[in-house]
């Protein structure tokens, strides 16, 4: 069994659209992130949920809108898309609060593509 | 200066070479700090955390050194396999995000 799984792993959309990218872990974590990888691959935290609340909420334009049903789930939506949002996404998620020394365990990455 | 410092190479080694990054860090008040692991195309993977001086894991050292505030990571007889992107991350704790480095590339060739 996958421990983090995201949905789907290649997204192509025009600009304009709306789209989704789904992350669910059974790793029984508390936190769960979405981190975004540009094309110069720079890591960068974009939001993080703890038990279904936001703790962390980057400078990330409120295009972006997460949405944790429960604490196993963390989905990203994006609306109205971009050419600069093309970048691979990553869900994850740890134990505790990341920056309590946690181990973070990644999904297998959204590559998004904007046309 | 930036939070995390990585010198992003590519370092190329020949199998069997004994490989080492560093990687420096600007907040003196990070706890603990881990290696990740990412292959071209992958997600980041765990391989080593370091709590405190250092840490071993087979032919993996890593040695944290708070004064200069660099932690480095060794590499010994390396395999074909270990070619992938090594990333630094520190830890301050609590509430904190942490900030990922750029990764220093690694090419391991025959």
């Amino acid at each position: 069994d996958t421990a983090v799984s995201q949905t789907p792993k290649y997204l192509v959309t025009q600009m304009g659209n709306d789209k989704s990218i789904k992350c669910e872990q059974n790793l029984g974590h508390d936190t769960m992130y979405w981190y975004k990888q540009d094309s110069k691959k720079f890591l960068k935290i974009m939001f993080s949920y703890n038990n279904k609340e936001l703790i962390i909420n980057e400078t990330v334009p409120n295009r972006f809108s997460p949405k944790s049903p429960d604490k196993a789930h963390l989905n990203l939506h994006i609306n109205s898309l971009e050419l600069g949002d093309s970048a691979v996404y990553f869900c994850a998620s740890s134990q505790g609060i990341q920056g309590s020394n946690e181990k973070l365990f990644f999904g297998s990455g959204t590559q998004l593509s904007v046309l | 200066r930036k939070e995390v410092e990585q010198d992003p190479g590519p370092f190329n080694v020949p199998e069997g070479a004994t490989v080492a990054f560093n990687c420096t860090y600007s907040n003196s008040a990070s706890q603990s700090f881990f290696w990740y692991r990412q292959d071209c195309r992958k997600e980041p993977k765990l391989l080593m955390s370091v709590y405190s001086s250092g840490n071993e894991d087979g032919r993996f050292t890593a040695q944290l050194n708070r004064a200069s505030q660099y932690i480095s990571l060794l590499i010994r007889d390396s395999k074909l396999s270990d070619s992938a992107t090594y990333l630094c991350v520190p830890s301050r704790g609590g509430y904190q995000k942490v900030t990922f480095g750029i990764g220093t590339k690694l090419q391991v060739i025959p």
